[in-house]
């Protein structure tokens, strides 16, 4: 069955430091990745798109890799600041259409 | 540009009630989009429609759920009768063309409880 995955448990980090979550996905071919933020009582807001021809995509402090070989993207905040706290979310476009389907989302916390 | 609008933005109601949520898009955006999103969970879509059409209701529970996007833009999901599992945060999103080559802009969502 298809699957994305996303680490359910909170990521603490100290403010600084370089945040690493990760999204891996099971069948699925997409030829699209995004990464959305959501804080609480918000919808989700789109921060990257990575297509599935481009290794890696930068954002100001944000970094996306995408590896179709091992079926997994991974999302970089570096210098990680509180107010990147939120949960992030994964999503990528299906087999077939062009709907997007989500991942469960991590959270991540940024201690000062 | 004005967001995605959407209202309510909390619902209580009892089971076997009916409720509706409207959404209102970006101006000029083909693509709407409502999403399920559950407590801790990531959204689910229900259906996708473009311009005043349907592309995709697949996962919308149609004994249920119900929703059109008269005129090409405003849209109106409905839920007759609820069950107490439809408590969750309804979100509505838009896109300019619905190609996967584009990010989505949500709403606020309309947060329903049943009760």
């Amino acid at each position: 069955s298809q699957k994305i995955e996303q680490n359910s448990e909170a990521l603490n980090i100290q403010e600084g430091k370089t945040a690493t979550l990760t999204c891996n996905y099971t069948n699925y071919s997409p030829a699209y990745l995004q990464w959305y933020r959501q804080d609480p009582g918000r919808g989700p807001v789109f921060l990257l798109l990575i297509r599935e021809n481009e290794k890696e995509k930068r954002k100001e402090r944000l970094k996306v890799t995408f590896d179709t070989t091992l079926k997994q993207s991974l999302f970089h905040i570096t210098a990680s600041q509180p107010a990147d706290s939120a949960t992030y979310l994964c999503a990528l476009d299906g087999n077939a259409g062009n709907m997007l389907t989500f991942g469960g989302g991590t959270r991540l916390m940024v201690k000062p | 540009e004005a967001g995605v609008a959407q209202s309510p933005r909390y619902k209580i109601i009892e089971k076997r009630q009916s409720v509706a949520f409207w959404c209102n898009p970006i101006s000029g955006h083909a693509t709407l989009y409502w999403y399920q999103q559950i407590l801790g969970q990531g959204p689910k879509l229900l259906i996708q429609f473009q311009n005043n059409g349907v592309v995709d209701d697949s996962q919308l529970p149609k004994d249920r759920f119900s929703a059109e996007r008269l005129k090409g833009v405003d849209s109106t999901l409905k839920i007759q009768p609820a069950k107490l599992e439809d408590s969750a945060v309804y979100l509505c999103a838009s896109s300019n063309r619905g190609s996967r080559a584009e990010g989505y802009t949500f709403g606020s969502g309309t947060r329903l409880t049943v009760v």
